[in-house]
């Protein structure tokens, strides 16, 4: 079974600063690479994708890929309260119809 | 938002019951996934199918069963509902034009499935 890894957290930054999410996986072969956000209660919600090393950047979003050191990070920049949600990595797979695997998410809280 | 519709949003059962769920897209999409969440394993692939009548197994597909007469809708059964599954359901779609695709998934709303 191939790993996708996540500390779960929580993790607490104050409203503003940058929050700083990251994941591991085992299968080298991996060639895309998600980030979704999951509400408390509600189902995952892309926010972005990323398949080339080095940064993409969408809006306060920054995904970071370093597929050496098989690493995926996220950087959440001037943090507000409503980011406040588990943030969930996934791996493309390359069987089982292109599934995702998911790592177990990082729970993220923004204090005012 | 995909068009992703999950049925019954909620669903409260007995030990040894069937129970279906029924996921409805309106996208044409050719992949379709069923995935449970539970606390401390996150989501892990049940099943999943690439087209009409063609589906295969995930990694937790033990009492379960899927079925997929039409594009627009994939079906999840438990033959006879234990405890263990409990657990929200989620179903989720790809474009999936193959290894080449963008391989974004788009999910559903989720089932909250209890086996009493």
């Amino acid at each position: 079974q191939k790993e996708v890894e996540q500390n779960s957290g929580p993790l607490s930054v104050p409203e503003g600063a940058i929050a700083s999410l990251n994941c591991t996986y085992s299968d080298r072969g991996s060639q895309s690479f998600f980030w979704y956000r999951q509400y408390s209660g509600k189902s995952p919600e892309l926010i972005m994708s990323i398949y080339s090393n080095g940064d993409k950047e969408d809006g306060r979003f920054t995904a970071q890929l370093n597929k050496a050191s098989q690493y995926v990070s996220l950087l959440i920049r001037d943090s507000q309260p409503s980011d406040s949600a588990t943030y969930l990595c996934a791996v493309k797979r390359l069987d089982s119809g292109y599934a995702l695997n998911f790592g177990k998410g990082t729970s993220l809280l923004v204090t005012p | 938002d995909a068009g992703i519709t999950q049925s019954p949003r909620h669903k409260v059962t007995e030990t040894g019951t069937p129970v279906t769920l029924r996921c409805h897209q309106t996208e044409n999409h050719r992949y379709m996934y069923w995935y449970r969440q539970d606390p401390g394993h996150g989501l892990r692939l049940i099943h999943y199918s690439y087209g009409v009548k063609d589906t295969d197994k995930g990694e937790v597909s033990d009492g379960y069963s899927v079925s997929r007469s039409k594009t627009e809708d994939f079906l999840l059964t438990l033959e006879s509902a234990t405890s263990s599954q409990t657990s929200v359901y989620f179903c989720a779609i790809s474009e999936g034009t193959g290894i080449l695709d963008t391989g974004e998934l788009f999910f559903g709303e989720g089932s909250r499935l209890t086996v009493l």
